[in-house]
C-alpha cells in the first residue's frame, strides 16, 4: 500500500539534546513537507523540499534542520536551538505542482521531559 | 496578506444533524481550496478539494462543499452528522505566488463535537 509513515509515534527529547523525527514515503512524489501543529494555531510550515538535495525554510524554521537525500525520506531534526518543541509534528507529501493534493502522515507527538 | 479564516473554533451538533463549517479566504483570485479532516492523535485525511467547475464538490463521507467567489468562502456541509464524524476540520489554499511549490496555508481549525 502506498502512503507516508513517520516514526516514532512519540519522542522524548532532554533538554540539550537533537531528535530526528523519521518521514518516508512511498508514493513518488517529488514535493515533501514538514507542519508543526500547537492547539488552536493549525498546521505551520517548517521546512519543504521539492526535490532531492534542495529544501526551503518554511514559516517558522529556526532551531529545525532537515536533509533530502532520498527521494523517499525527508528527515526532520529538532535541535537544542528550538525552546519550544513540545508538538504535534506533521509529514506530508505531494507531487509539488501548484493545487495537488498533500497527502499526510500520522504525526509524531515531541515532548520535552 | 493571504489568509485562510474558520470563524468556527468549537460547534457541537446532535447526531443526525445538518452541519455547515465556515471558511473565508483571501487570495486575490479563485484559487484552489481543499477541506482536511484530523481525528485525534492522528494524520490530515483529505475529504474533498475545488479546482475549477462545478461549484459543489462531493467528497468522502457524506460531505460536500461550495465554492462562493462572491463571499469568498468554501463551506463543509453535512446533511446528517455521525458520531464518527466528530474531529477537527481544517480548510486550506494555496500559498499565492507559490504556485509550483505545492505549499498550503491552513485555516485554524473547527473541533466538531457530536452529541448523542
Amino acid at each position: 500500500d502506498g502512503g507516508i509513515t513517520q516514526s516514532p509515534k512519540y519522542l522524548f527529547r532532554k533538554e540539550g539534546q537533537n531528535v530526528t523525527l523519521s518521514c518516508e514515503q512511498n508514493l513518488n512524489h517529488d514535493a515533501m513537507y514538514w507542519y508543526r501543529q500547537d492547539p488552536g494555531q493549525g498546521l505551520r510550515l517548517i521546512y519543504y523540499s521539492q526535490i532531492v538535495n534542495d529544501f526551503q525554510k518554511g514559516d517558522i524554521a529556526e532551531g529545525y534542520s532537515v536533509s533530502r537525500e532520498k527521494k523517499e525520506s525527508f528527515p526532520l531534526t529538532v535541535t537544542s536551538a528550538q525552546k519550544n518543541p513540545t508538538a504535534f509534528y506533521l509529514c506530508a507529501s505531494s507531487y509539488g505542482q501548484g493545487g495537488e493534493t498533500q497527502y499526510f502522515g500520522p504525526g509524531t507527538r515531541l515532548l520535552v521531559l | 496578506a493571504q489568509s485562510v479564516t474558520q470563524p468556527d473554533i468549537h460547534i457541537t451538533v446532535s447526531e443526525g444533524a445538518s452541519l455547515e463549517l465556515r471558511c473565508n479566504y483571501s487570495y486575490g483570485a479563485t484559487p484552489y481550496l481543499f477541506w482536511y479532516v484530523q481525528s485525534p492523535g492522528q494524520g490530515l485525511q483529505l475529504l474533498l478539494k475545488y479546482f475549477s467547475g462545478d461549484t459543489l464538490v462531493q467528497g468522502i463521507k457524506g460531505f460536500e462543499a461550495e465554492f462562493k467567489r462572491s463571499q469568498s468562502s468554501f463551506n463543509l456541509r453535512k446533511p446528517s452528522v455521525h458520531w464518527s464524524d466528530a474531529a477537527e476540520y481544517f480548510c486550506a489554499v494555496p500559498k499565492k505566488g507559490s504556485s509550483n511549490t505545492g505549499k498550503l496555508i491552513f485555516g485554524q481549525g473547527t473541533t466538531l463535537q457530536v452529541k448523542p
